[in-house]
């Protein structure tokens, strides 16, 4: 399975743009990368996903270099309330929900 | 849509005994995953159901361990017989077939003791 490598933390202030990296060198072309991301005590969230183009949602925008071996989730803004663990991942076919595999993520603290 | 509905939130139990966990999927997903999630091995994938069908139940760590899905509003995950190892946070998560976001509960907190 193709692996993806995020920082283990990252600290942004609050009202600041955060920038996300996730390397996934062995990317497939039909893999899919999604984000999730896990607030204390609760189940994981969707985010975002996309192929090759960039992508933009009410929550954030997904960077997808041009060789695909790396992405970048933006939170335009960040609040107290985007403290979190951020998944970077992978899958197949398609872009489903149907084989996610975690890895450890990046913890996000947002500083007030 | 009230999302994914778990019960119970927390279950303490004693070694040896049976443990159900249970899981009402959100309304028309057809897909439906349990996960465990521990401080050592991170979000692991148990199971995976399709149209009340397990697909890849290769995340099972043994025959301890067995789910159901009898129709498509109810799941079950069964522990029997429990053992202090299975503490953990069990999620369960629904999509639509094929969609690339899955929708996941409040989780179940086991302890085994």
């Amino acid at each position: 399975d193709a692996k993806t490598t995020q920082p283990n933390s990252m600290e942004s202030n609050e009202e600041e743009p955060v920038h996300l990296p996730c390397n996934h060198s062995t990317i497939s072309g039909t893999d899919y990368i999604h984000w999730y991301r896990q607030l204390p005590s609760q189940g994981p969230e969707y985010v975002i996903h996309g192929l090759t183009s960039n992508v933009n949602n009410r929550m954030a925008s997904l960077a997808i270099a041009e060789d695909r071996k790396s992405s970048t989730l933006i939170l335009h803004r960040a609040t107290l309330r985007d403290a979190a663990v951020y998944y970077c991942i992978l899958s197949a076919p398609y872009g489903s929900a149907r084989q996610l595999t975690f890895g450890s993520g990046t913890q996000l603290t947002v500083l007030p | 849509d009230a999302g994914v509905i778990q019960s119970p939130r927390h279950e303490v139990t004693e070694m040896g005994q049976e443990v159900t966990l249970r899981c009402k999927p959100i309304s028309g997903h057809n897909s439906l995953f349990w996960y465990r999630q521990t401080m050592m091995r991170g979000l692991e994938l148990l199971i995976y159901f399709n149209n009340n069908v397990p697909i890849d139940d290769s995340g099972m760590p043994e025959d301890r361990f067995s789910a159901k899905m009898p129709n498509a509003s109810f799941s079950t995950l069964k522990i029997q017989p429990s053992e202090p190892r299975d503490s953990a946070v069990y999620f369960c998560a629904s999509s639509i077939s094929g969609g690339p976001e899955a929708f996941f509960g409040q989780g179940t907190r086991l302890t085994v003791v």
